[in-house]
């Protein structure tokens, strides 16, 4: 079974600052997606960044980016620019291809508590 | 709002009484997934349909949770003979197919048993 890992219960930023929450993931699949989801308080939880395993450029959505570093199992969210509205937990959360087992459910890790400082 | 609704999105039960959360997905979405989050915790998968036909169940479900799909369009999660344990977040989730990749969610109905 996979596994996901955030070893950063939480963390915090200044404003206008850059952050990088850590993932880590277990998997004996060579092909997979990975994607960061940000839960506000009280709120829905949305996607923020999604990677294909195939894929070797890193993925990037504005002032989000990821690191992806598939030999290492890898796969860290750097938030550039930091603003009061990122203030979230972050969940880094894995897939596995179409055609699975996992008919496209979601492992999630433990998730980072993101602070953002004024 | 086209979005994932979920209600009740707080429900206050005593230990022993059953409970029912509904989730409506989005409209065109195929499947549909519930998920339990605990406080400081990553949701866990607990059971997913597509369409009507529910295809896995955790083994986090015990005989006490029951889920249908009925048609293939809201969902209902019945929690039997609650327990104190069972106070989570439960999450709804829907996606169109698997290929896309993007599961949309709901608010979440919290569930508090005393």
């Amino acid at each position: 079974a996979q596994t996901v890992t955030q070893s950063q219960p939480e963390m915090s930023v200044q404003e206008a600052e850059t952050v990088t929450l850590s993932c880590t993931y277990d998997t004996s699949e060579s092909d997979y997606y990975l994607f960061w989801y940000k839960q506000p308080p009280s709120r829905q939880m949305i996607l923020v960044i999604r990677q294909e395993a195939y894929k070797q450029q890193n993925a990037t959505e504005n002032r989000f980016s990821v690191n992806f570093q598939k030999a290492a199992k890898s796969f860290s969210l750097k938030i550039s620019d930091s603003q009061l509205g990122d203030a979230a937990m972050y969940f880094c959360a894995y897939r596995s291809p179409a055609g699975g087992t996992s008919y496209g459910k979601l492992t999630f890790g433990q998730g980072t508590i993101l602070t953002v400082h004024p | 709002d086209t979005g994932v609704s979920q209600n009740p999105r707080h429900k206050i039960t005593k230990r022993g009484q059953n409970v029912t959360f509904r989730c409506d997905p989005i409209s065109e979405h195929n499947r549909l997934y519930w998920y339990r989050q605990t406080l400081g915790q990553g949701p866990e998968f607990l059971t997913y349909f597509q369409n009507e036909a529910q295809l896995e169940k955790s083994r986090l479900l015990s005989d006490r949770f029951s889920a249908e799909r009925p048609k293939g369009s809201f969902s209902t999660l019945e929690i039997q003979r609650t327990e104190q344990g069972d106070s989570a977040m439960y999450l709804c989730a829907s996606s169109l197919g698997a290929n896309t990749g993007e599961l949309f969610f709901g608010e979440g109905s919290r569930l508090t048993v005393l």
